[in-house]
């Protein structure tokens, strides 16, 4: 079945650093692939969304690249600020018949940033 | 434009009671999920709507969830008798196409 993997967290990183989260896949088909964050005492925001090989995402600073031959979607941010601090949630659809739409998460990445 | 609303926010029950979620979702979107969210992991789909017909229950312990969406609207996601590993965030989303679906805020269960 699909599954999505994550890099382990926690992540901390000081204010004005690069982040890298790693997030790879299994899937059968083509599926599109989504970043998520929940902030604190929030529910889940789509961050950014990509739905075919070699698309780029992005929103707010942050990037991720649909890389099929690697089966990856890393997102990346060039310089991270406090309100970054999140939990950020690799995820993929496959629209399929007998499963609709389902999401399929990773298991999520904690991000702090500090001062 | 209003979010998905879910209610209540949290609550707290002794093992083996019954308990109630309820969600409204966006106004128009036709398709309707619940997730459970175990504390250090990812979301997974317990169930998904269309309008008021299920597309997907594969993940839904039937012997003690339920889930109905009346009217193609609200929903209600129903668990009895709880146990202690149904303590989760029980989070409903709602979308008008695939491509997105949009998140409430939760509702936070304690089983004791």
């Amino acid at each position: 079945g699909d599954s999505v993997t994550q890099m382990e967290g926690p992540v901390t990183l000081s204010e004005e650093a690069f982040l890298t989260i790693n997030c790879t896949y299994t899937a059968t088909g083509y599926p599109s692939l989504f970043w998520y964050v929940q902030y604190p005492g929030e529910g889940l925001q789509l961050l950014l969304k990509a739905t075919k090989a070699d698309d780029k995402g992005s929103n707010k600073g942050f990037e991720a690249t649909y890389r099929k031959e690697t089966t990856s979607f890393h997102l990346e941010k060039g310089s991270v600020q406090v309100s970054d601090s999140a939990v950020y949630f690799c995820a993929l659809s496959e629209s399929k018949e007998t499963s609709g739409s389902r999401l399929t998460f990773g298991e999520g990445t904690q991000l702090t940033v500090n001062p | 434009e209003a979010g998905v609303a879910q209610s209540p926010r949290y609550k707290i029950i002794e093992k083996r009671q019954s308990v109630a979620f309820w969600c409204n979702p966006i106004s128009g979107h036709a398709t309707l999920y619940w997730y459970q969210q175990i504390l250090g992991q990812g979301p997974k789909l317990l169930i998904q709507f269309q309008n008021n017909g299920v597309v997907d229950d594969s993940q839904l312990p039937k012997d003690r969830f339920s889930a109905e969406r009346l009217k193609g609207v609200d929903s209600t996601l129903k668990i009895q008798p709880a146990k202690l590993e149904d303590s989760a965030v029980y989070l409903c989303a709602s979308s008008f196409s695939w491509v997105e679906q949009f998140f409430g805020p939760g509702t936070r269960l304690t089983v004791l």
